[in-house]
């Protein structure tokens, strides 16, 4: 039973494509998050939700659009992709801020 | 913008042992200060979180302990097993929980 979930798991694309990865949780959770892990395993915050109102952009290119359609969903919408897109993106959930964040199994983009 | 400092990047100890990670920080508004496990290609998972009204908080083998004036949090595990090989983050929130950064992390090796 899959608390926070996000697909697809794998992203292979050329560089200018548009991609989109998506995010479910069937926590109840009100605050969701975009995080992004590059190859030196550094994880850095992207955007923050609460209950499908934009509270974080953590100065992230305005190519990158979150989307929250409801609560439980959170998604990640890329344009024109380039090289340094390539990580593993993650998306987390908590019942708020100060509270634990529940992560997803990450999404690895690569970017050919 | 706030950062976390960690250390040690890299730490090898023998099974049994005990192994310590610390955290610096600079801003003095945060709160909540969560560690994440992160084992190879999977998740990052919390395994223990302490607020700034407590000083130290264990969980079986596993303990946190805060220092707000000092501006340090620390991880202490102690009997390490094989199984407690992973990288590990420490984390803080900024802006009362709508915001975290995290630790570079630190890459813990428990030798049989």
């Amino acid at each position: 039973d899959t608390a926070v979930s996000q697909t697809p798991k794998y992203l292979v694309t050329q560089m200018g494509n548009d991609k989109s990865i998506k995010c479910e949780q069937n926590l109840g959770h009100d605050t969701m998050y975009w995080y992004k892990q590059d190859s030196k395993k550094f994880l850095k915050i992207m955007f923050s939700y609460n209950n499908k109102e934009l509270i974080i952009n953590e100065t992230v290119p305005n190519r990158f659009s979150p989307k929250s359609p409801d609560k439980a969903h959170l998604n990640l919408h890329i344009n024109s992709l380039e090289l340094g897109d390539s990580a593993v993106y993650f998306c987390a959930s908590s019942l708020g801020g100060n509270q634990p964040q529940h992560f997803g199994d990450g999404t690895r983009l690569s970017i050919l | 913008g706030e950062n976390v400092e960690q250390h040690p990047s890299t730490l090898s100890v023998q099974e049994g042992d005990s192994a310590v990670i610390k955290c610096t920080y600079s801003d003095s508004a945060s709160n909540y200060f969560p560690w994440y496990k992160q084992e190879l290609g999977k998740r990052p998972q919390l395994i223990i979180d302490i607020r700034s009204n407590v000083g130290e908080k264990k969980d079986q083998r596993i303990a946190v302990t805060l220092n707000k004036t000092a501006k340090h949090f620390s991880l202490h595990i102690t009997e390490t097993q094989p199984e407690d090989s992973a990288v590990y983050f420490c984390a803080k929130d900024l802006n009362y929980g709508q915001n975290f950064v995290f630790g570079p992390g630190t890459r813990l090796s428990v030798l049989p």
